[in-house]
């Protein structure tokens, strides 16, 4: 069965500093992965997918993510954070190959930046 | 502009009352479903549709009834609401079909309080 945790509910980085926000998956076959960014009271933006083309994925606003199958891992990253990045961001799974499967959410990371 | 459109945004009840929470898409998109985020939880799946005239049960489908009879409708209703259904009520469509991933389309959501 899929599974996906996110390792930090709370993670605040200064302004122009990078950003790590980690993902750990559980998945019986090769995983279609996602990562959703939420603004405070809107709804869920697409930031990036990995679909078992290249490991390392570039989303939009200069994030992100390398799928690790060593590890389990497809942690997301920004090499300098803006004051505009402040929102949550949700760690997705896919339980299928179809592109109508069901997606499983990780519980969420909250990112905050420091003037 | 396209996209998922859900009404109401805020929603206030009192315990025992019924509503419907609408969701339409002008994307073609075959697959719909319905999530609820609370708090540390992410998003869980009430129902979703892989087509018209079929619906079927997420993870956490009690209280809540879905019906397709569009394309582009999924509305959501409440049976008798409870206090515990207090949350934020997402709908996301993508195109169905296999192989090819187009992520989830969301709407702004539905921030739905029963006293």
């Amino acid at each position: 069965a899929q599974s996906v945790t996110q390792l930090d509910s709370h993670v605040s980085v200064s302004e122009g500093t990078p950003v790590l926000l980690r993902c750990n998956y559980s998945s019986s076959y090769s995983p279609s992965l996602f990562w959703y960014v939420q603004h405070p009271n809107k709804g869920l933006q697409l930031l990036l997918k990995y679909t078992s083309a290249a490991t390392l994925v570039k989303g939009i606003n200069g994030f992100e993510a390398e799928f690790k199958k060593s590890e389990t891992s497809f942690h997301l990253t920004k090499p300098s954070a803006h004051m505009s990045d402040a929102a949550e961001y949700f760690c997705v799974v896919k339980k299928g190959y179809s592109s109508a499967s069901k997606i499983i959410f990780g519980s969420g990371t909250r990112l905050s930046i420091r003037p | 502009n396209a996209g998922v459109t859900q009404t109401p945004k805020f929603q206030v009840l009192k315990t025992g009352q019924s509503m419907t929470l609408q969701c339409a898409q002008d994307m073609n998109h075959e697959y719909m479903s319905w999530y609820r985020q609370d708090p540390g939880m992410g998003l869980r799946l009430i129902h979703y549709s892989v087509g018209a005239g079929i619906t079927d049960q997420g993870e956490v489908p009690n209280g809540y009834n879905v019906s397709r009879s569009t394309t582009e409708d999924f509305p959501l209703r409440l049976l008798s609401a409870a206090p515990s259904q207090t949350s934020v009520y997402f709908c996301a469509s993508t195109p169905g079909g296999q192989g090819v991933d187009y992520g989830y389309t969301f709407g702004s959501g539905t921030r739905l309080t029963v006293v």
